[in-house]
């Protein structure tokens, strides 16, 4: 099957740094590609969709301008976590969907850590 | 809120035996989606289920679809410690591919 990756697998950063996290699309192109948030113990929360060559589609609550979200290919995302928090410690997973057959490829996750 | 709610929470079972979880949702759907999650890693994708299915086998996976009842099963037949993982559905809703998840059956099968 589509294969998805992200980089970096995890990360530990300081409280006010901002963070990038990529996600790729190996073997197909995306023009669509999804970011979803996951708290241990958790579900995985939908925060926004990512379109190419336009603005990033953001769910209720998301912080759009904390949150900021490139999709400057046909092949990568990129998540950036600006001024970055302890609360914002979280797990996140990228998703690319296959819209013939509704199947989304996830990505292996990121976890970040804020401290 | 979530679309679909996985029951139960958390399973605990010994190795070689059957596990069913379900997942109740509120809305029509386009289709339902089962993935496995183990600790700390992305999801993997188990079965698909239209809406006009009743049900589908993938190996050892039984899916199960009731639209009247707004509910589907999976179940894990002879388990084994690896199926040791999170379980959750996910709908899609009327005209949308998007899927929204599920908190969760976490699975535990015991060697």
């Amino acid at each position: 099957g589509a294969v998805v990756s992200q980089h970096p697998s995890w990360v530990i950063c300081k409280s006010g740094t901002s963070v990038k996290i990529e996600c790729r699309s190996l073997d197909f192109q995306a023009t669509t590609m999804f970011w979803y948030r996951q708290f241990p113990k958790q579900s995985l929360m939908l925060m926004a969709t990512s379109n190419e060559g336009s603005k990033a589609t953001y769910e209720q609550g998301v912080e759009k301008d904390k949150f900021l979200i490139n999709h400057a290919s046909l092949t990568l995302s990129t998540l950036t976590v600006t001024s970055a928090h302890p609360e914002d410690s979280s797990f996140y997973i990228c998703s690319a969907p296959d819209r013939d057959n509704y199947e989304q490829y996830f990505g292996p996750g990121t976890r970040l850590t804020v401290t | 809120s979530q679309q679909g709610e996985e029951d139960p929470q958390a399973l605990s079972i010994q190795e070689g035996e059957n596990a069913t979880m379900n997942c109740s949702y509120k809305t029509s759907i386009n289709n339902l989606q089962w993935y496995r999650q183990n600790s700390g890693r992305g999801l993997v994708h188990l079965i698909l289920i239209r809406s006009n299915e009743r049900e589908k086998h993938s190996g050892r996976l039984r899916v199960t679809l009731d639209t009247s009842k707004k509910s589907s099963s999976l179940l894990i037949t002879a388990s084994r410690a690896a199926d040791t993982a999170s379980y959750f559905c996910a709908t899609a809703l009327g005209g949308s591919y998007i899927p929204t998840f599920g908190r969760g059956t976490s699975l535990i099968v015991h060697p």
